[in-house]
């Protein structure tokens, strides 16, 4: 778990609010992933970037806005959320695309209010 | 819909007693199939994973059956331990040939160890 970092743990946030989420891997992975779990729902995929570059957006609102700076790093921008986007925020790095073992990180817990 | 979902969302065994988690998945083009344990505040952790082209994997303690004709997998666990104790989600991938590149989940099965 420690290979996959995830800050905050927790938020809380207004729907007018405009926060971020940061992801960092120290594993020298290719490929980086943001999920959404819920708590009446499978994880959900929402984003995937291999070596920097955005490959699947499973059709995610755009008030959620992933940013990957280097393969190391990935943020998820939020603004003007809705309370049913509360969720836990989870993290995973694999070596390449598709195919590999993901770690996760810890996941940022968010709430909506 | 889901592609790949769980049969029980609760497993309760005895300390000591080996435990069979089954997953069911519809696409028959899925070719890397995961088990994830998930404790409570953490994230998934991996378990084991197989591939398309075998049947069966084994690890300490785990074993992964895959069973590509009814499209069936499960996750024993030998001898559980308290430290068992968790919700287990299998997860799977179609890859080869240009297919998704992240991982679709089921819903996960709480199980949980008496003492």
């Amino acid at each position: 778990e420690t290979g996959v970092t995830q800050t905050p743990r927790h938020l809380v946030m207004g729907m007018t609010n405009k926060k971020s989420l940061k992801c960092e891997q120290h594993l020298g992975h290719n490929a980086m992933y943001w999920y959404k779990q819920s708590a009446k729902k499978p994880l959900e995929l929402m984003f995937v970037y291999n070596f920097k570059e955005q490959t699947e957006n499973n059709s995610v609102p755009s008030r959620f806005s992933p940013e990957c700076p280097n393969s190391s790093h990935l943020f998820l921008h939020l603004h003007t959320l809705q309370p049913e986007d509360s969720a836990l925020y989870l993290c995973a790095s694999s070596q390449d695309r598709g195919g590999y073992e993901q770690y996760f990180g810890p996941g940022t817990r968010l709430t909506v209010t | 819909g889901e592609s790949v979902g769980l049969h029980l969302p609760t497993l309760s065994v005895q300390e000591g007693d080996n435990s069979i988690i089954n997953c069911a998945y519809s696409n028959s083009a899925s070719d890397y199939f995961i088990w994830y344990k998930q404790e409570s505040g953490k994230g998934p952790q991996f378990i084991i994973d197989i591939r398309s082209n075998m049947d069966k994997r084994q690890g300490q303690r785990v074993t992964v059956l895959l069973n590509k004709t009814v499209k069936h997998l499960s996750l024993q666990i030998a001898a559980t331990q308290p430290g068992d104790s968790a919700v287990y989600f299998c997860a799977e991938n179609f890859w080869s040939g240009g297919g998704a590149d992240g991982l679709t989940f089921g819903k996960g099965t709480h199980l949980i160890i008496q003492p």
